[in-house]
């Protein structure tokens, strides 16, 4: 099956931080997305990418960029860490021949 | 613009009791539709989905949902729940003609008691 793997589990940063997330997959697939999951918000896409170094914006870009060089790994980047945006990402990757979602177990991140 | 609304944060029911957990969405387009679960500590899982022909739709653990065009709804159930059906679950909608994107709704806590 699938595997999409996210490089922290769980990340302390401070504020004004540059923090990275990365996340890869390993089926080739060409969309992946970051989201957030906030309590009582459910998932809120962030930025999704639909092949290498293209990128579009989802429904809460404002303090965050994204980055993908290769096919397999999409990064979200964090310029200057705020406390609101202590939350859980969760990455995932997308086939449309199964119409299919692919979640990472997240990355739950704290800013202090 | 597409939007999906969970009616329930929390749904508490004993084991082996039926549950129903319920979804409604707006689109002004067919829509595919879609419930994930996310177990605790986890990412989320695709339980099951609706794309096109029969409106019963059967997922894995027994879980079945039921696309309602008319009253533009997506109810998810199980006859029978077990203590290991607790977790969230999320209902999702992507518009037929739309970009890769899917909405997600608030999610639902289902907590399954002895």
């Amino acid at each position: 099956d699938v595997k999409v793997t996210q490089s922290s589990r769980y990340l302390v940063k401070r504020t004004g931080e540059k923090v990275f997330l990365e996340c890869v997959q390993d089926m080739d697939h060409e969309n992946m997305f970051w989201y957030r999951q906030d309590p009582g918000l459910g998932l809120r896409l962030i930025y999704f990418s639909y092949d290498v170094k293209m990128k579009e914006k989802g429904d809460i870009p404002e303090g965050y960029s994204v980055s993908r060089e290769k096919k397999e790994r999409f990064s979200l980047i964090l310029e200057s860490a705020s406390t609101n945006q202590t939350s859980m990402y969760l990455c995932a990757s997308y086939t449309g021949k199964s119409e299919k979602l692919f979640f990472g177990s997240g990355t739950q991140l704290s800013v202090l | 613009a597409q939007s999906v609304t969970q009616l329930d944060s929390q749904v508490p029911v004993f084991e082996e009791a039926p549950v129903e957990l319920r979804c409604n969405y707006s689109s002004s387009v067919s829509v595919y539709l879609f419930w994930y679960v996310q177990y605790p500590n986890q990412g989320l899982q695709l339980l099951l989905k609706y794309l096109s022909g029969s409106t019963l739709v059967k997922g894995i653990n027994g879980f079945e949902a039921e696309f309602n065009k008319s009253q533009t709804s997506f109810h998810l159930r199980k006859p029978s729940v077990h203590i290991s059906d607790t977790a969230e679950y999320f209902c999702a909608v992507r518009s037929s003609g739309s970009a890769r994107q899917l909405t997600f709704g608030s999610g639902t806590q289902l907590t399954v008691l002895p």
